[in-house]
């Protein structure tokens, strides 16, 4: 079955430090994987997202994330937080078949420390 | 904005009443999905339309829930004799379907329901 692991729930980092989330997958064809931000009363915002092709890829505000087959691993990377980036950071799975079910990780939630 | 609206933002209710809660997605999108995302956690799938067609459903989704949509635009999601249990975030999204480049959901802001 497909999950996902994020196993940090809680990070704080400096502002103007460089940022990395872990992310674990569990799937046995090639997934789609994506990160989503959700900050306090918003909805879920995309990152990035990969599909296929190059494993490093960019997003929105500064992000990039690597995707590593032999590590089954999504990571999200940005190397100099702002004290906006604080807020719940999901990762997620979907099917390479089909998108019509995602499956997120519990999420780890950033705090910027001034 | 275009994007995918909710309604209502909050919904305080007491349990056994029931409530229900609308989506709108983005207009062009013929896939339509709802989430719940309790406290701590990430949202959970609970079923998805392909224009009026509900095509698959979680186990989460009990027999007080349903969904519809009936011409392929919005979407309700009605919960019967809710219980505490229900209180949760409910998220809509809706995406373009149709190839794995428009496969990317877009998510709306959410109803929080708390059951009293």
């Amino acid at each position: 079955a497909q999950s996902v692991t994020q196993p940090d729930i809680h990070i704080t980092v400096s502002e103007g430090a460089s940022l990395e989330l872990r992310c674990n997958y569990s799937y046995g064809a090639t997934p789609y994987l994506f990160w989503y931000v959700q900050s306090p009363g918003q909805g879920l915002q995309l990152l990035l997202k990969y599909f296929s092709g190059d494993t490093l890829v960019q997003g929105i505000k500064g992000f990039e994330a690597e995707f590593k087959r032999s590590q089954s691993s999504f990571n999200l990377r940005k190397p100099s937080v702002h004290w906006s980036d604080a807020a719940e950071y999901f990762c997620a799975v979907g099917a390479y078949s089909s998108a019509s079910k995602i499956i997120f990780g519990s999420g780890t939630r950033l705090s910027i420390r001034p | 904005d275009t994007g995918v609206s909710q309604d209502p933002r909050h919904k305080i209710t007491k349990r056994g009443q029931n409530v229900t809660f609308r989506c709108d997605p983005i207009s062009e999108h013929n896939r339509l999905y709802w989430y719940r995302q309790t406290l701590g956690q990430g949202p959970e799938f609970l079923t998805y339309f392909q224009n009026e067609a509900q095509l698959e459903k979680s186990r989460l989704l009990s027999d007080r829930f349903s969904a519809e949509r009936p011409k392929g635009s919005f979407s309700t999601l009605e919960i019967q004799r809710t219980e505490q249990g229900d209180s949760a975030m409910y998220l809509c999204a809706s995406s373009l379907g149709g190839g794995f480049s428009q496969e990317t959901q877009y998510f709306g802001p959410g109803t929080r329901l708390l059951v009293l």
